[in-house]
């Protein structure tokens, strides 16, 4: 059982297209993450939510909208694609908001054409 | 603000030898964890090792040792034995477990380091 998976695992789509991309995890954590990976392999926080409330908001246009249905689900949003949001997204849980370490999904590699 | 500073983008082992990937940190906190994530080429982020700030012992997993200097906030990474699956990116995180504040719990992570071992 994987315990934290993403979908799609890739994207290829066109510039002002919407997407999304899900994720779910299955070890009972209260936090879940997402992580932008740019070309140069930089990872840098998102978004968080912890028991479905949002606790991070980086600076991240508002193009991005995340939605947090319950506390095992965390989807990414993204309107109007631009060159620029071409990237890997993970999504990661945490068992708290606080505690331990975090665990990774395997990633979705995004390419806006 | 935190930062994290892997100071050796590449860096290259031959295999059955050992090789130290350093890291240092910037932080005014006392208590918070240090990671190593290793990342080969099928993507996935995988946990290598972790340490506790107040923990004084250094944590070991099988091949793999940390050197944790607090004072000198230093989190350098030993693998021994080095196989040709330990050729990765490795990355150097800090977590501030702190709930006050700003991006609490979040993790900060370092630009990498490739690793490459030769057979």
């Amino acid at each position: 059982d994987t315990a934290v998976s993403q979908t799609p695992k890739y994207l290829v789509t066109q510039m002002g297209n919407d997407k999304s991309i899900k994720c779910e995890q299955n070890l009972g954590h209260d936090t879940m993450y997402w992580y932008k990976q740019d070309s140069k392999k930089f990872l840098k926080i998102m978004f968080s939510y912890n028991n479905k409330e949002l606790i991070i908001n980086e600076t991240v246009p508002n193009r991005f909208s995340p939605k947090s249905p319950d506390k095992a689900h965390l989807n990414l949003h993204i309107n109007s694609l631009e060159l620029g949001d071409s990237a890997v997204y993970f999504c990661a849980s945490s068992r708290t908001r606080t505690a331990g370490e975090l665990f990774f999904g395997e990633g979705s590699r995004l390419t806006v054409l | 603000a935190q930062t994290v500073t892997q100071s050796q983008p590449e860096m290259s082992v031959q295999e059955a030898e050992t090789v130290t990937l350093s890291c240092t940190y910037d932080t005014s906190e006392s208590d918070y964890y240090l990671f190593w994530y290793k990342q080969p080429p099928s993507r996935q982020m995988i946990l290598v090792i972790r340490q506790e700030a107040y923990k004084q012992q250094n944590a070991t997993e099988n091949r793999f040792s940390v050197n944790f200097q607090k004072a000198a906030k230093s989190f350098s990474l030993k693998i021994s034995d080095s196989q040709l699956g330990d050729a990765a990116m490795y990355f150097c995180a800090y977590r501030r477990p702190s709930i006050y504040g700003g991006s609490q719990g979040n993790l900060i992570f370092g630009k990498g380091t490739k690793l490459s071992v030769k057979p």
